[in-house]
């Protein structure tokens, strides 16, 4: 089992709707959760982080963690042609020693947005 | 931009061939770090570099050495590589080692024959 489950889509929506992004994972030591966006050609760059359970929002993104379930989700509303992307979930544990800071990535997910 | 550079942006080399692949971080960050994005996959950790000092080493084959002269640079010399080495070489950078926003270049996208 991988320790990070993410749905590769791709997932096409029209612009305007509301997009949900998910992804699971095995390992409960996993304290911190990120999101990265990679658009065609670049790196990625991170988006949001959340550190244990709960909610967080910036702007049009939401991010919100279940620890309970392993699962976390990045919401996107009123979504828009230039959200389209590769949006990669990434964990950390808080573990010392050789696994310091480590990321543990999700394969990523393509949204497109049309217009 | 991000403040990390890679170059070449693109690379094909044959299976004998010796290349290098350059990473140049302008952000004053301690942390590097050498990934590999292969399609369908999730990024995979290569290398660690804190302080120029080499902290991980994920189960790399050999054929790939990486070096780093300085805080600000960052190789991956390659050498006698496989087809299924052809991914996108990513490299990042952040303050320190354990941050949870790593910097990422535009990658190296390599082709072996």
């Amino acid at each position: 089992q991988k320790e990070v489950e993410q749905d590769p889509g791709p997932l096409s929506v029209p612009e305007g709707a509301i997009v949900s992004l998910n992804c699971t994972y095995s390992n409960s030591a996993f304290q911190y959760f990120m999101w990265y966006r990679q658009y065609s050609r670049k790196g990625p760059e991170l988006l949001m982080y959340t550190y244990s359970s709960g909610n967080k929002e910036d702007g049009r993104f939401t991010a919100q963690v279940d620890k309970s379930s392993k699962y976390i989700s990045l919401f996107i509303r009123d979504s828009q042609p230039s959200d389209s992307a590769t949006y990669l979930c990434a964990m950390r544990t808080n573990a010392g020693g050789t696994s310091y800071g480590k990321l543990t990535f999700g394969q990523g997910t393509i949204l497109t947005v049309h217009p | 931009e991000t403040g990390v550079t890679q170059t070449p942006r693109h690379l094909v080399m044959g299976m004998t061939n010796k290349k290098s692949l350059k990473c140049e971080q302008h952000l004053g960050h301690n942390a590097m770090y050498w990934y590999k994005q292969s399609a369908k996959k999730p990024l995979e950790l290569m290398f660690v570099y804190n302080f120029k000092e080499q902290t991980e080493n994920n189960s790399v084959p050999s054929r790939f050495s990486p070096e780093c002269p300085n805080s600000s640079h960052l190789f991956l010399h390659l050498h006698t590589l496989q087809p299924e080495d052809s991914a996108l070489y990513l490299c990042a950078s952040s303050p320190e080692r354990g941050n949870n926003e790593q910097f990422f270049g535009p990658g190296t996208r390599l082709t072996v024959l």
